[in-house]
């Protein structure tokens, strides 16, 4: 069963260092997100990518905060100079083209735990 | 803004013993509501997706439910295997929004 794919699993940097966090969605979908989960909270959406541009980012992706999909298989996310409060599990989701309305279901990878001490 | 709020923050149940989630949410204008299932370590995985109010939706042992303020989940005769956090999440009107807002979820966990 096709899956979204992430890496690292676990990441640990220092403050002020930049971090890239990769996804491979599944291959036929064209819908890019972003979310994360700050331990003990709730899911919280960052981006979404379509086309090859930004469709919508919440509050949270600020400036240091940016998206890309340098190839045909990847998508990933960039977080120039970390912070204390940027540890969170971050996952990457995709899903299909084809749909004129949203139906919600996204595809998950397992996520990328970032540690920023 | 728009809130989504879910209860209990856990549960604990017996095997067989039925019960149900529930999610209130407050919102500008509903899209859609969902429900995932996340287990420990892992990304939320889809479940359902209810559009409108007296809107119904099953699978196994779920069984999800959709009013004007919120939406429930009911579990009936779960098993071990049904434990998990189980997150709500909306999709609000507006533009081309597609980012979906989640709740922090029921922590399930079904004993034998």
């Amino acid at each position: 069963e096709p899956e979204v794919t992430q890496t690292p699993s676990h990441q640990v940097t220092q403050m002020g260092q930049e971090v890239i966090l990769r996804c491979v969605p599944i291959s036929n979908h064209l819908y890019f997100y972003w979310y994360r989960q700050i331990l003990g909270q709730k899911v919280e959406f960052l981006v979404s990518f379509y086309n090859n541009e930004i469709s919508e980012k919440s509050e949270i992706f600020d400036d240091q905060f940016s998206v890309e999909r340098p190839d045909g298989s990847n998508f990933t996310l960039k977080i120039r100079s970390t912070k204390l409060e940027d540890s969170a599990m971050y996952f990457c989701a995709s899903r299909p083209p084809g749909l004129a309305t949203f139906t919600g279901e996204l595809f998950f990878g397992e996520g990328s735990r970032l540690t920023v001490l | 803004e728009d809130q989504v709020t879910q209860s209990p923050e856990a549960l604990r149940l017996q095997e067989g013993e039925s019960s149900s989630l529930n999610c209130s949410y407050t919102v500008s204008g509903l899209r859609g509501l969902f429900w995932y299932r996340q287990d420990p370590g892992k990304g939320p995985e889809f479940l359902f997706t209810l559009y409108s109010a007296g809107e119904e939706k099953e699978k196994e042992r779920l069984k999800a439910t959709l009013t004007k303020k919120e939406s429930f989940l009911h579990i009936t005769a779960p098993k071990p295997e049904d434990s998990a956090t189980y997150l709500c999440a909306v999709l609000v009107a507006g533009g081309g929004a597609d980012g979906l807002t989640f709740g922090k979820g029921t922590h399930l966990i079904i004993q034998p």
